[in-house]
C-alpha cells in the first residue's frame, strides 16, 4: 500500500534562512508524489508534483523537491525563507490506481523575523 | 470562476442528528473527493467519485455515504452523528485523476458533534 511519513510536524526557520521539509514515501509501484501548501482557513493547493520525468521538480513560489529513489524520500526546500511561507505543508502519493491522493500528516513551517 | 464551493461553512450538531454537506464545481471536473482533516493527523480520504453515478469507499468511509447524481454535486452525508466526526472536512476535483491534473480544494465545513 502506498503512503507517506512527513519527519516532524513543525519547523521553525528565521526569514531568509533555508527551509527543509522532509518527506518519505512507501510504494509497491513507482510512485507518483505530490507537495501540497495550506494557508489558514483554506483548502490545500498543489506546490509541485512528480511523476517520473527530472527528479529535481520545481514548483511555485520558489520550492523544489527531490526525488531520491534509493532513500524514499522527496523532501521539499526552499533557499530562502519568506514571511508569507509559514504554512501547513502536506506530502502526498497518488494511489496505485491513480484515482486518489493519500497525504501525510503535514508539517507546520512558522517563519520568524 | 467559482472552483469548488462547501456549504456550510460551519455547523454544530448534536449527538445523533443528520446532515449532509454540499459541494458542487463548476469546471467539469469528472472526479471528485472527500476527505476529513484532524489535528496532527493529516487529510484522510473518506469517499471519492471518478465520475457521475460511481463513488468508491476511501481510507475511512464509516458513518459516511455519498452520492453523485450529476457532475457538478457531491453531497456528503452523516446519519447519526458522532463525536468521532468533529473535524474539517474538504472537497476537492480534479479533472482526470491525481497524476496529470492537480486536486482543487474548496475552502472546508468545519464540524463540531457534540
Amino acid at each position: 500500500a502506498q503512503s507517506v511519513t512527513q519527519l516532524g510536524s513543525h519547523v521553525s526557520v528565521s526569514e531568509g534562512a533555508l527551509v527543509l521539509l522532509r518527506c518519505n514515501y512507501s510504494s509497491s509501484v513507482p510512485p507518483y508524489l505530490f507537495w501540497y501548501v495550506q494557508y489558514p482557513n483554506q483548502g490545500l493547493q498543489l506546490l509541485l508534483k512528480y511523476t517520473s520525468a527530472a527528479t529535481l521538480v520545481k514548483g511555485i513560489n520558489g520550492f523544489e523537491a527531490e526525488f531520491k529513489k534509493s532513500e524514499t524520500s522527496f523532501h521539499l526546500t526552499k533557499p530562502s525563507a519568506h514571511m508569507s511561507d509559514a504554512a501547513e505543508y502536506f506530502c502526498a502519493v497518488s494511489n496505485q490506481a491513480g484515482t486518489a491522493l493519500i497525504f501525510g500528516k503535514g508539517t507546520t513551517l512558522s517563519v520568524s523575523s | 470562476n467559482a472552483g469548488v464551493t462547501q456549504t456550510p461553512k460551519f455547523r454544530i450538531l448534536k449527538i445523533g442528528q443528520s446532515m449532509t454537506l454540499q459541494c458542487t464545481q463548476d469546471m467539469n471536473h469528472n472526479y471528485m473527493y472527500w476527505y476529513r482533516q484532524d489535528p496532527g493527523m493529516g487529510l484522510k480520504l473518506i469517499y471519492y467519485s471518478v465520475g457521475a453515478g460511481i463513488t468508491d469507499k476511501g481510507e475511512v468511509p464509516n458513518g459516511y455515504n455519498v452520492s453523485r447524481s450529476t457532475t457538478e454535486d457531491f453531497p456528503l452525508r452523516l446519519e447519526l452523528a458522532a463525536p468521532s466526526q468533529t473535524s474539517v472536512y474538504f472537497c476537492a476535483s480534479s479533472s482526470s485523476g491525481t497524476v496529470n491534473s492537480p486536486l482543487h480544494f474548496g475552502n472546508g465545513t468545519r464540524l463540531t458533534v457534540t
